[in-house]
């Protein structure tokens, strides 16, 4: 299984500010995504981050406030922009095969307070 | 993409005891995995079963999936306190990334 490890862990910010999430892992994959969970919910996929094009947002999402980056197979970044209090959550990065027939496996996540 | 439906939301046992949560989906699938969080944390991966399987072990957890009932249950024997957690079932039909329900919310008390 595929080793993930996102910095940082966890983080309190001020609102208006931005947050830089990196996503690391240990091995040449795919696919890599990114989940919000907000507090009391379920996790809500936010995009996927492909490797040298622009990530592909879900609906509801948007590239100015979750710019993401996806340098090479083992590095994916998630920015959290113009933040608000809506924004705390913890963010979780996920990898996954091209075929999606394979294990999808996730990292420790970052817990993101807006202050 | 679609999205399992665990059942029941909570539930709350005694150490010991054996921990049974189900899922339902709705169209055909490739396989269907399920994770476990504690709280506040990341998603752990339990299993994969596939659409061919019928049942799958490891250790403590045993799962079985109904293809024709578009259903799967996770049991877990002789349960341990640190079991308490939010266990999650996704399944796929293999060309889209995973959605999730609200969980399943176990409490074992010793």
């Amino acid at each position: 299984s595929a080793v993930i490890s996102q910095k940082p862990s966890r983080d309190i910010c001020q609102r208006g500010t931005s947050l830089t999430i990196q996503c690391q892992v240990d091995s040449q994959v795919t696919m890599m995504f990114w989940y919000r969970q907000q507090p009391g919910q379920s996790l809500t996929l936010i995009a996927t981050a492909n490797q040298g094009s622009e990530a592909t947002y879900e609906s509801g999402f948007v590239i100015d406030k979750f710019p993401i980056s996806r340098p090479n197979l083992t590095f994916s970044t998630l920015t959290v922009s113009n933040m608000s209090p809506e924004d705390s959550s913890i963010y979780l990065c996920s990898v996954g095969a091209l075929d999606y027939l394979d294990e999808q496996f996730f990292g420790p996540g970052t817990r993101l307070t807006v202050l | 993409s679609q999205q399992g439906e665990e059942d029941p939301q909570a539930l709350s046992i005694q150490e010991g005891e054996n921990a049974t949560m189900n899922c339902s989906y709705k169209t055909s699938i490739n396989n269907l995995q399920w994770y476990r969080q504690n709280s506040g944390r990341g998603l752990v991966h339990l299993i994969l079963i596939r659409s061919n399987e019928r049942e799958k072990h490891s250790g403590r957890l045993r799962v079985t999936l109904d293809t024709s009932k578009k259903s799967s249950s996770l049991l877990i024997t002789a349960s341990r306190a640190a079991d308490t957690a939010s266990y999650f079932c996704a399944p796929s039909s293999g060309n889209t990334p995973l959605v999730f329900g609200k969980g399943t919310r176990l409490s074992v008390i010793a």
